[in-house]
């Protein structure tokens, strides 16, 4: 039962234009929300996180939006560059739980 | 400040077969927890140690064992090799029990043939 899911599995984008990843959860239970960049060969690196006491959070060119009551968070990342090519993972958890739920990713292209 | 880290980075197994991975949390951090990531998958949460005591678990059998040491580094041990337990194994360690942000090492990839 997948409780995180990220429906693109892939997104490509022109180089200074908006990416925007989405993320939809099931559980109403989670309360704090991860997303993770992956490149080949590493492990995921945190990106920014929300929990659900805001519904947006910013850092620099990176922004997570929250909707709790449609269970959706997206990340915006203006402007895009190539270097931010890479996987993106959504990650879930409650204040009362012990491990994320991840989705299975959205692979982005910036084209230069 | 030392981030996660993790070895071996590949590892070939053959069916039947026990592996052990280890990981190093980054300093100032008590609690561990592994993923397991199958291709084209996120990761799977395995199992969490915090000061030194499973504090969670994810459905993976039994031969899915951990330890945390004193000095907060981990191990998993993975007996009987399945060819499906084949996936990049990750840990990831955070500042306390439970919540918070999990930072990741580079993690290990089993092949079991």
């Amino acid at each position: 039962d997948q409780q995180v899911k990220q429906n693109s599995p892939s997104l490509s984008v022109q180089e200074g234009r908006i990416s925007i990843l989405n993320c939809d959860y099931t559980n109403s239970m989670f309360d704090y929300f991860l997303w993770y960049k992956k490149y080949p060969a590493e492990g995921p690196t945190f990106l920014i996180s929300i929990s659900s006491i805001k519904d947006k959070n910013e850092d620099g060119r990176f922004t997570v939006f929250l909707n709790k009551s449609a269970k959706h968070l997206s990340l915006h990342i203006v402007p895009s560059q190539p270097g931010d090519s890479a996987v993106y993972f959504c990650a879930a958890s409650s204040n009362t739980g012990n491990q994320f739920y991840f989705g299975t990713g959205t692979s982005l292209t910036v084209i230069p | 400040e030392t981030g996660v880290t993790q070895s071996p980075t590949h590892l070939i197994k053959t069916r039947g077969q026990q592996v052990t991975l280890r990981c190093s949390s980054q300093s100032g951090h008590n609690t561990v927890s592994w993923y397991q990531q199958a291709l084209g998958q996120g990761p799977q949460f395995i199992f969490q140690y915090y000061r030194e005591e499973e504090n969670g678990r994810g459905n993976f059998p039994p031969r899915f064992s951990g330890l945390q040491f004193p000095n907060y580094s981990s191990e998993l041990n993975v007996n009987a090799l399945e060819l499906d337990d084949s996936a990049l194994y990750l840990c990831a360690s955070s500042s306390r029990g439970g919540g918070g942000t999990q930072y990741f090492g580079p993690g290990t990839r089993l092949l079991v043939l």
